[in-house]
């Protein structure tokens, strides 16, 4: 079974839309994560860490669901530089889903 | 501070050549990850050192690959004999915590090209 798992999408909304997206995860005993962005032809960088009590940053809302075993992505007010790949990974182990593709439109 | 360099940024080899890839970690990050991502694809998991220890190498392809890392310092991923489908964007990343679970920070990548 994969460490995680996402919707790899496209997610396709307009500027100015919420927009949020899960990670399954499969290993009950991780403790915190990792929400990770790419852009087209770039390397991952940390978007942002995800504990227990959840994480947010701006326009960002990460919160870890222990009992479904998922964490979520909240992104209100979305830019169109808000575009790119998003990535989770168990923090004690960097293995990414295959990622899930968002695509803000004008 | 530097952070993860790779080199070279761009190779392109023939099938059946070999072509040694490059990763410099973040001084002092004992975790280091390659991963390949194909030109459509995610980006996947190779392998893990900790320090020069091969800590997880499930993702490696096949024995045409082979990642060392003497000393624990920089690394290299081998590729020999190269084949099309090796095609692809290799990165790598290190982190400074293994137990903690750091934030690994990632190389701009090695894009290399078999024709």
């Amino acid at each position: 079974r994969k460490e995680v798992e996402q919707d790899p999408g496209p997610f396709n909304v307009p500027e100015g839309a919420t927009v949020a997206f899960n990670c399954t995860y499969s290993n009950s005993a991780s403790q915190s994560f990792f929400w990770y962005r790419q852009d087209c032809r770039k390397e991952p960088k940390l978007l942002m860490s995800v504990y227990s009590s959840g994480n947010e940053d701006g326009r960002f809302t990460a919160q870890l669901n222990r009992a479904s075993q998922y964490i979520s992505l909240l992104i209100r007010d979305s830019k169109l530089s808000d575009s790119a790949t998003y990535l989770c990974s168990s923090a004690s182990k960097i293995i990414f889903g295959s990622g899930t593709r968002l695509s803000i439109r004008p | 501070e530097a952070g993860v360099t790779q080199f070279p940024s761009h190779s392109v080899i023939e099938k059946g050549q070999t072509v040694t890839l490059r990763c410099d970690p973040i001084s002092g990050h004992d975790n280091l990850y390659w991963y390949r991502r194909v030109m459509g694809k995610e980006i996947k998991f190779l392998l893990h050192f900790v320090k020069e220890s091969k800590q997880d190498e499930s993702g490696m392809p096949n024995n045409r690959f082979l990642a060392e890392r003497t000393g624990g310092t920089y690394s290299t991923l081998k590729v020999q004999p190269a084949e099309l489908e090796d095609s692809g964007v290799y990165f790598c990343a290190s982190s400074q915590d293994y137990r903690g679970g750091a934030e690994a920070f990632f190389g701009q990548g090695t894009r290399l090209t078999v024709v």
